[in-house]
């Protein structure tokens, strides 16, 4: 059974810093994707990556699949209180129709 | 355009109390999942359905039963329910290209519950 390992699990910074999140997994990913989850509700697609060595930005967010499809991270740039949440990677794998397997998430709280 | 919704937002029940959660996706996709979520344990899957009439165990489905009567709703039920089964619960709907790659799962609010 593959294993999504985010870490850290918790991170607490000032409004303006950066960060970095990473997702590591048991095995090759078939397809990443990184989903963010606000307090009180389900989450949100962020961005899916395919292609080992991959690097894709949405704004100040920047997301890179390693060269093995075997870890992916998640860098914000001038984070924002807005940015809050709960950040899960996911691989979407194929056992006879597709499925998704979700990491054990990094919350982050970034303070004004 | 409502996406998914889930129904109720909240509830809190007694050991062996049965109940149904309900979701509800108008977006005409073919797969729906429900989820449950655990402090440190990320997201695991309960059950899933390919479509109408057919669904399917996933990861931790003991305890849960599930039917898709209608392509557009995807009832959870719990029999029986114990403490181990509180939680939040999400259900997500999506649909499939033939590559299969990449496709984005719609999530509803969630389901607190709350089992004493």
């Amino acid at each position: 059974t593959q294993l999504l390992e985010q870490s850290p699990q918790f991170l607490s910074i000032q409004e303006g810093e950066n960060l970095t999140v990473y997702c590591n997994s048991s095995s090759v990913f078939s397809s990443l994707q990184w989903y963010r989850q606000e307090p009180g509700e389900g989450p949100v697609l962020l961005v899916t990556v395919v292609t080992g060595g991959e690097v894709k930005k949405l704004k100040r967010l920047t997301f890179q699949f390693g060269d093995a499809r075997k870890d992916s991270s998640l860098h914000i740039t001038a984070a924002q209180p807005g940015d809050t949440g709960l950040y899960l990677c996911a691989d979407i794998y194929y056992s006879g129709t597709y499925k998704y397997i979700f990491g054990t998430g990094t919350r982050l709280k970034v303070l004004a | 355009n409502a996406g998914v919704t889930q129904t109720p937002k909240f509830r809190v029940l007694k050991t062996g109390q049965s109940m149904t959660l309900l979701c509800a996706q108008d977006m005409n996709h073919e797969y729906m999942y429900w989820y449950r979520q655990d402090p440190g344990m990320g997201l695991r899957l309960i059950h899933y359905s390919v479509g109408e009439g057919t669904t399917a165990k996933g990861e931790v489905p003991d305890g849960y039963n599930v039917s898709r009567l209608k392509k557009q709703n995807f009832l959870l039920g719990l029999e029986s329910a114990a403490p181990s089964q509180t939680s939040v619960y999400f259900c997500a709907s999506s649909y499939w290209t033939r590559s299969g790659i990449g496709e984005t799962q719609y999530f509803g609010p969630g389901t607190r519950l709350l089992v004493l």
